[in-house]
């Protein structure tokens, strides 16, 4: 059971916008940034959001990261086939004292 | 070209020991905090292991404190982490990840991943 919770699954057509959750507490999402990572088939990781609302050099400005108290959310534009992966949210946990990781979120573009 | 190579991985028993190795190359190792990260097979990401740049920061998750640890070589560019008492439960690929210089706690750069079998 992760300490984050994010929907396991969610599901898109081309060029829809999709938003996926993530749901934390006062100890994580509420007082640190949030981090959004895709992971396509077989793949590492890939960092897509960083400080919460921010896009690393080369993310397209389609994704977009934001927070609402102890919740934050990804939104992804203009979704495309290559955007069918999983997507993780992240945080620092003050009270656990390390990162922590919602248990991810499998888009499908259908 | 940042570059971050695990090795080290392999079949082990359960309470048998194992170390990885992470050889990075491609920029300024000391400049970054360095993670491990698991993917127990078909599961999600779990965070293990930190370490500052200069080793002086180091934190762990519950799930494997007393047990790993990470340590790095600055001058070889190589981040290590050391695993006793292995459990079943610790079969995953182990990936090294550099945080990013701009926010330490977001991951930029992920090695290939090393796959643990504990069995």
């Amino acid at each position: 059971q992760s300490v984050l919770t994010q929907p396991p699954s969610a599901s898109g057509t081309p060029g829809q916008r999709v938003t996926i959750s993530c749901s934390g507490s006062s100890s994580n999402i509420g007082i640190s940034y949030v981090y959004w990572y895709q992971q396509l088939p077989g793949t590492a990781p890939k960092l897509l959001i960083y400080k919460t609302d921010q896009r690393p050099s080369g993310v397209p400005d389609r994704f977009s990261g934001s927070r609402s108290g102890t919740s934050a959310s990804l939104a992804i534009s203009g979704l495309r086939s290559e955007d069918e992966a999983h997507y993780y949210c992240s945080t620092w946990d003050d009270r656990l004292s390390g990162v922590i990781f919602g248990g991810g979120t499998k888009l499908t573009v259908v | 070209e940042v570059q971050l190579l695990e090795s080290g991985g392999g079949l082990v028993q359960p309470g048998g020991s194992l170390t990885l190795s992470c050889a990075a190359s491609g920029f300024t190792f000391n400049f970054y905090a360095m993670y491990w990260v698991r993917q127990a097979p078909g599961k999600g990401l779990e965070w293990i292991a930190g370490i500052g740049g200069s080793g002086g920061t180091i934190h762990y998750a519950d799930s494997v404190k007393g047990r790993f640890t990470i340590s790095r070589d600055n001058p070889k560019n190589t981040l290590h982490l050391e695993m006793n008492s292995l459990r079943a439960d610790d079969t995953a690929v182990y990936y090294c990840a550099r945080g990013y210089y701009y926010d330490s706690r977001a991951f930029d750069y992920w090695g290939q991943g090393t796959l643990v079998t504990v069995s």
